[in-house]
């Protein structure tokens, strides 16, 4: 089993709607959590990076980590066309991002 | 300011050759990591270096190796390549205590 789940999608939405993304993970130990987002052939790109349990908003994006549950979640307000990517999830045990333990991805489409 | 360099973009080699790959972190950086992605998957840790020593080393075996020289860029090298390393490989910079950000990456395909 992976220590990070993530909900393979794909997902398809009208443009407008609200996405929820989800990732589980398995090792109690880790702290920070991050979000990606990821174009077809090209490098992931930083959207989040939270610590702590609770929400973490920026712009259209906010992101949740329930620590106890050992879940985070990604919301998208307002989804745009130019959201369409494969959003991954990451996670470190300690301040160093450069050890960074990923989900699979989940490919989303927004639709025009 | 120049994002993190990868060369090459894409290569093909045969099984049983070695592959170099190169990385240049932006300017300042001085931690590189790299990361193997399979397509459908997720980045897997391979590589960190820090001022040119090794930090942390993934699941990966022995055939993979990696380098930091004093510039900071980098070096990864896989021998005795095998199909299953067909995957697009992915090198990240960043600041002491900071993000890292990723470069484009290198597609390799082994036939």
């Amino acid at each position: 089993q992976k220590e990070v789940e993530q909900d393979p999608g794909p997902l398809s939405v009208p443009e407008g709607a609200i996405v929820s993304l989800n990732c589980t993970y398995s090792n109690s130990a880790f702290q920070y959590f991050m979000w990606y987002r990821q174009y077809s052939r090209k490098g992931p790109e930083l959207l989040m990076y939270t610590y702590s349990s609770g929400n973490k908003e920026d712009g259209r994006f906010t992101a949740q980590v329930d620590k106890s549950s050992k879940y985070i979640s990604l919301f998208i307000r307002d989804s745009q066309p130019s959201d369409s990517a494969t959003y991954l999830c990451a996670m470190t045990l300690n301040t160093n991002a450069g050890k960074s333990t990923f989900g699979d991805g989940t490919t989303l489409t927004v639709k025009p | 300011d120049a994002g993190v360099t990868q060369s090459p973009t894409h290569l093909i080699k045969t099984r049983g050759q070695h592959v170099t790959l190169r990385c240049s972190p932006i300017s300042g950086h001085k931690s590189v990591s790299w990361y193997q992605q399979v397509l459908g998957q997720g980045p897997q840790f391979i590589f960190q270096y820090y001022e040119k020593e090794e930090r942390g080393r993934g699941n990966f075996p022995d055939r993979f190796s990696a380098r930091q020289f004093p510039n900071y860029s980098s070096e990864l090298n896989v021998n005795a390549l095998l199909l299953g390393d067909s995957a697009l490989y992915l090198c990240a910079s960043r600041p002491s205590g900071g993000e890292q950000f990723f470069g484009p990456g290198t597609r390799l395909t082994v036939l």
